[in-house]
């Protein structure tokens, strides 16, 4: 079985902040994908990032980063200098063998003015 | 207008109806998911199709049915609704047979937001 889990429930920031999402993942196989999605306050879900278990570079997309670490099985968000418009639900997840996505419970960031 | 879609967005039940949640895709995609998200509690799977002939239960299937009546139409009904139901439907593609091969990414319609009273 896979499992994924965002031990943070809410953070809030104020704006221009940096900010950290951690995401801690479990699963048996070796080739899987993780991902993370961000939900506004609209309720659509957004597509942010694919990472395949073999590319353990991190990713720069603007503000946005990634840092995944297999040995810690972590795959951890952040976001530089955090706006108002980043508050939202986000959402890690992860994929495998049993092609199916599993999602963690998200974290609720709130980014203050 | 948008790859996947759900109807309807938001609907008003009450216990015992029988509801229909219908998702359509123009992705072509063979593969069709029904997911549930309940605050605190993220997205889990109701009910998966990878086509026409194959369904298959996912963690949250009991209470839930579900129709694949074309590789582009998948819908998801409560034969009873409870209030326990109330929660923000999705719908997903993914595509497994493309030139890229399986990637894992799912293709989300805009939500159905349900309510049973």
């Amino acid at each position: 079985a896979q499992k994924v889990t965002q031990a943070q429930t809410e953070i809030s920031v104020v704006e221009k902040e940096d900010v950290t999402l951690d995401c801690v993942y479990e699963t048996r196989d070796t080739t899987y994908y993780l991902f993370w999605y961000k939900q506004p306050p609209s309720g659509e879900l957004v597509f942010l990032i694919r990472r395949n278990s073999f590319d353990e570079q991190n990713e720069i997309s603007g503000r946005y980063s990634w840092n995944f670490q297999k040995s810690t099985s972590s795959f951890n968000f952040t976001i530089t200098a955090s706006q108002v418009v980043d508050s939202a639900v986000y959402f890690c997840a992860l994929t495998g063998s049993a092609r199916q996505l599993t999602f963690g419970s998200g974290t609720q960031l709130t980014v203050l003015p | 207008d948008a790859d996947v879609t759900q109807t309807p967005r938001n609907r008003i039940t009450k216990t015992g109806k029988r509801i229909m949640l219908e998702c359509s895709q123009t992705k072509g995609h063979d593969r069709m998911y029904w997911y549930r998200q309940d605050p605190g509690l993220g997205l889990r799977l109701i009910y998966y199709s990878f086509d026409v002939k194959d369904i298959n239960k996912g963690e949250i299937s009991d209470g839930y049915s579900v129709s694949r009546q074309a590789q582009a139409k998948f819908s998801l009904s409560l034969e009873s609704a409870i209030p326990n139901q109330t929660a923000l439907y999705f719908c997903a593609t993914s595509d497994e047979t493309g030139q890229g091969g399986y990637t894992g990414e799912l293709f989300f319609g805009e939500g159905s937001r349900l309510t049973v009273l």
